[in-house]
């Protein structure tokens, strides 16, 4: 059964760099998209981006300018960094499997969310 | 961008009782829409996709309908476990994958 593990710094000032990592466990990582997605406190979910083993990425025209998601399939990782953040990117971070291999599809599984707070 | 609009944003009622969420979409997304359910602390749950197929696991109380524009995420009965918000997402047009803005289903 796959497991989403994710990790990163809790707390980041303004303008610094939004660092954030998932592993998949118990899961071949060929084949599917493996996606960000974030929800601000007490708001819905926002979309951020998908990889696939290959690299290929997908991402929201609203955030792609700042957004980079890489992909170490040695490690069966795949990260998400977010550039110069201010306190609208306060959210919890999630990420996500695509439900089979196709982009798009549904997202299940999903990781436990990591809560990043932006603030001086 | 495709916009969902979820209505009601709270529903109250009481264990037992059917439940009738309501999705709509700004444009046409065939049936390319799902229903996610989450509970305080924890990561969405994919419920329903493709409109009215239930994900794996997901009790048969839990049903969907819908296509086009109008989608429906009906709980027959409901237990007490189901008290949490719901989302709709689509995946007809993207970028970017959006989703709806969540209906919470409270203890009346």
């Amino acid at each position: 059964q796959v497991q989403l593990q994710q990790w990163g710094a809790g707390l980041l000032k303004p303008s610094e760099t939004l660092s954030l990592t998932c592993a998949v466990y118990g899961e071949s990582f060929s084949g599917y998209y493996w996606n960000w997605i974030r929800q601000p406190p007490g708001k819905g979910l926002e979309w951020i981006g998908g990889i696939n083993h290959s690299g290929n990425t997908k991402y929201n025209p609203s955030l792609k300018s700042r957004v980079t998601i890489s992909v170490d399939t040695s490690r069966n990782q795949f990260s998400l960094k977010l550039r110069s953040v201010t306190a609208a990117d306060t959210a919890v971070y999630y990420c996500a499997r695509d439900r089979i291999k196709m982009f798009p599809d549904w997202f299940d599984p999903w990781g436990q969310g990591t809560l990043v707070t932006v603030s001086s | 961008e495709i916009v969902l609009t979820q209505s009601p944003a709270t529903l109250s009622l009481s264990p037992g009782e059917r439940a009738t969420l309501s999705c709509r979409a700004s444009r046409n997304v065939s049936s390319y829409l799902a229903w996610y359910q989450q509970k305080p602390g924890q990561a969405p749950r994919l419920l329903i996709y493709d409109a009215s197929k239930r994900a794996t696991g997901i009790p048969a109380r839990f049903s969907g309908s819908g296509s086009g524009t109008d989608f429906t995420l009906t709980i027959s009965s409901l237990e007490p476990e189901d008290f949490a918000v719901y989302y709709c997402q689509q995946r007809s047009n993207w970028p970017p994958l959006t989703f709806g803005g969540g209906t919470k289903v409270e203890i009346k």
